[in-house]
C-alpha cells in the first residue's frame, strides 16, 4: 500500500463549478501538507502548505486537512479554464531535520468552457 | 529571475550510454533535489543535498550518481543508461527544506 494514494482521475468539470480534490494518506507522521498543480510538460509549483488540521483558504482555492481521518482535500471554487492541470498532492515528515517528501500520484483535471 | 533551470530539455540515448543532466538555481538555495516521474508513480526522489558539500540518497538512487558542484549547481550522471530509467528527471531547489520546494521544467529522457 503506499503512503499517499491519491486517485489519478481524469476529472472534468463545467466551468464555474467547484472542484474537490481528494488525497488519503497511511502514515500518521506527516505533519505538513502541500498542493502542487503541474500544467503539461512543465515543473509543479507550490500552490499551498498548511500544518495543521482545518481549512486555509488563497483566494479561489482552499486546502482542508482532516489528521484525524488521514484526508486532506483542496477545493477550488469558480474554476477556470486555465485551473486545467494535474494537480498533485504531497507531505513531509520532518525530523530533526530530516525531511521526507512523499507525493501522490496525482489527479489530471480539466475545466470545460 | 530563472529560478531553477535545467538543461538538456529532451535527450534519447542508447543503452549503456552515459549522460549528466545539469541543474542550476539562482534563488540562493540551501538544498537541492532530483526527482523521476512515471505514470502512475508519482515524483520519486532520486538524490538531495540538504547544503553544499552534502549529498544523500533519496527513494530510488541505484543507476544515478550526483555531484553539488557548488551552491548553485546540482547535477545528476546516469553511467550506463537503462531503458528503466526512460523517464522525466525534475530539479528542484528549497531554502529551508522540502516543503517549499521549487522545481525547474523537467528533461525528458529516453533510453532505447
Amino acid at each position: 500500500q503506499k503512503e499517499v494514494e491519491q486517485d489519478p482521475g481524469p476529472l472534468s468539470v463545467p466551468e464555474g463549478a467547484i472542484v474537490s480534490l481528494n488525497c488519503t494518506y497511511s502514515n500518521s507522521a506527516f505533519q505538513y501538507f502541500m498542493w502542487y498543480r503541474q500544467y503539461s510538460r512543465k515543473g509543479p509549483e507550490l500552490l499551498m502548505y498548511t500544518y495543521s488540521s482545518g481549512n486555509k483558504e488563497d483566494g479561489r482555492f482552499t486546502a482542508q486537512v482532516d489528521k484525524s481521518s488521514k484526508y486532506i482535500s483542496l477545493f477550488i471554487r469558480d474554476s477556470q479554464p486555465s485551473d486545467s492541470a494535474t494537480y498533485l498532492c504531497a507531505m513531509v515528515i520532518s525530523n530533526f531535520g530530516n525531511e521526507k517528501l512523499t507525493f501522490g500520484t496525482g489527479t489530471r483535471l480539466t475545466i470545460i468552457p | 529571475n530563472a529560478g531553477v533551470t535545467q538543461t538538456p530539455k529532451f535527450q534519447v540515448l542508447k543503452t549503456g550510454q552515459s549522460m549528466t543532466l545539469q541543474c542550476a538555481q539562482d534563488m540562493n538555495h540551501n538544498s537541492m533535489y532530483w526527482y523521476r516521474q512515471d505514470p502512475g508513480m508519482g515524483l520519486r526522489l532520486i538524490y538531495y543535498s540538504a547544503s553544499e558539500g552534502t549529498t544523500d540518497k533519496g527513494e530510488v538512487p541505484n543507476g544515478y550518481n550526483v555531484s553539488r558542484l557548488n551552491k548553485r549547481e546540482f547535477s545528476l550522471r546516469l553511467e550506463s543508461a537503462a531503458p528503466s530509467q526512460t523517464s522525466v528527471y525534475f530539479c528542484a531547489s528549497s531554502i529551508r527544506g522540502l516543503t517549499e520546494a521549487f522545481f525547474g521544467q523537467g528533461t525528458r529522457l529516453t533510453v532505447v
